[in-house]
């Protein structure tokens, strides 16, 4: 089992829809969890960071975890074509108080918004 | 202010010259780490720099490859041989430092642009 897992996608909506992406992760021990933007050719951009159970919002973006469920996804409003590109969850994993911010990353959800 | 920054930018090399990647992390940064993205392997750590120690070498793939930070700033990260399997975009990464900012609280990373290595 992949430590993180995201569906590949690709997952198409309309403007102005929802883009809801998930991600889930195998180890309990997960600290902290990201969500990158990469277009096509570009390096990864940080958009949402999340710590806590429950919801972050920032714009036309929700970040939600759940840690019970071992789970954490991104919810995008008004959706735009500009929005189109990979979207990358990474989680931190206690390595034993020895911890310090290495990212393990998912395979990456590819998002179109058609106009 | 500045972000990171990396060169080259596009790296073409015959298979068994060495080439150096440099990564010039975001004044004040203490924490610099190293990514490799592939198409077959996704986004993966190489190393993680605290200052001038690297504390977490683990994800390098053989002896080939070696990295070292000086003045707690710039990183190169050197291959030697390459070989055709070495070809992938190598992504620099700095934060405000390394581990946690608090209870479960991680310091946020930012990407440089990256050096894409092909190994003809």
């Amino acid at each position: 089992q992949k430590e993180v897992e995201q569906n590949s996608g690709p997952l198409s909506v309309p403007e102005g829809a929802i883009a809801s992406l998930n991600c889930t992760y195998s180890d309990r021990g997960s600290q902290s969890f990201f969500w990158y933007r990469q277009y096509s050719g570009k390096s990864p951009e940080l958009i949402m960071s999340i710590y806590s159970n429950g919801d972050k919002e920032d714009g036309r973006f929700t970040a939600q975890l759940n840690k019970a469920s071992q789970y954490v996804s991104l919810l995008i409003r008004d959706s735009q074509p500009s929005d189109s590109a990979t979207y990358l969850c990474a989680v931190t994993i206690d390595a034993g108080g020895t911890s310090y911010g290495k990212l393990t990353f998912g395979q990456g959800t590819i998002l179109t918004v058609h106009p | 202010g500045a972000g990171v920054s990396q060169s080259p930018s596009n790296k073409v090399t015959e298979k068994g010259k060495d080439v150096e990647l440099r990564c010039d992390p975001i004044s004040g940064h203490t924490a610099l780490y190293w990514y490799r993205q592939s198409l077959g392997q996704g986004l993966e750590f190489l190393i993680y720099f605290q200052g001038n120690s690297a504390p977490d070498k683990s994800g390098l793939p053989s002896d080939r490859f070696s990295a070292e930070r000086t003045g707690g700033s710039v990183s190169t990260l050197t291959i030697q041989r390459t070989q055709q399997e070495d070809s992938a975009v190598y992504l620099c990464a700095s934060s405000l430092a390394g581990g946690s900012a608090g209870p479960g609280l991680t310091y946020e990373q930012y990407f440089g642009p990256g050096t894409r290595l092909t190994v003809t």
